[in-house]
């Protein structure tokens, strides 16, 4: 069976400092790849989604990354963190055919 | 501009009754929309995806519908418990590419009295 691991699940770090979170699907190739961000009492925001290796696609400028250096694993960063990344961040995978979303258990991230 | 609609304010029922969330949307023109349950402080959990052709799906005590001529898919849980108290999202897929990107609506909460 699939399943979908995303590390840490909590993460204080200070204004400035770089970030890095990561993701990994087992069970299934090629899958559909996408990071989310859902701040406190607001929807889901996607940020970045990938359909293969380095292919990835930004929905919202700002000053996070994506990358997806192999074929299930996908990689959120930031060079420096401002206090308004603080939030949710989810990872979740589907496989190119439409049948759902599968969602990691999250990151919550507290920026000071 | 695209928009996903959910009732912002939380949904109080008595258990064993039937729960009704609504998801209204415009400017879309998806082929399918999902629903999802997400308790605080966790990943969203699939529950359900209706196609456009499809009219009613059902799962157990779960019930979606969804009209493209209203744009609205309507969410039923039947015989409610406690544990069905969570926030409930609806999500449509934009085709781009031959991918599909989900939105999402920002959820309504429903609370299950004993």
């Amino acid at each position: 069976s699939q399943t979908i691991h995303q590390w840490p699940a909590t993460l204080v770090q200070p204004v400035g400092s770089p970030l890095s979170l990561e993701c990994t699907v087992e069970g299934t190739s090629n899958p559909n790849l996408y990071w989310y961000r859902q701040a406190a009492g607001r929807g889901l925001q996607l940020l970045f989604y990938s359909v293969g290796i380095g292919q990835i696609s930004s929905e919202v400028p700002q000053n996070l990354s994506a990358s997806r250096p192999q074929d299930r694993q996908f990689i959120l960063s930031s060079k420096k963190l401002l206090l308004s990344d603080s939030g949710f961040y989810l990872c979740a995978w589907s496989p190119g055919w439409q049948g759902g979303y599968t969602f990691g258990s999250g990151t919550r991230l507290t920026v000071v | 501009s695209q928009k996903i609609e959910q009732n912002s304010e939380a949904l109080n029922i008595q258990e064993g009754k039937t729960a009704t969330l609504t998801c209204n949307y415009t400017n879309y023109s998806p082929a399918y929309l999902q629903w999802y349950r997400q308790d605080p402080g966790r990943g969203p959990v699939f529950l359900l995806l209706i196609r456009e052709n499809e009219k009613e799906k059902r799962k157990e005590r779960l019930k979606v519908t969804f009209d493209t001529t209203l744009k609205q898919s309507l969410f039923h849980i039947t015989a409610s418990q406690p544990a069905d108290s969570a926030t409930y999202l609806c999500a449509l897929d934009n085709a781009s590419g031959g991918s599909y990107i989900p939105t999402f609506g920002r959820g309504t909460s429903l609370i299950v009295h004993p």
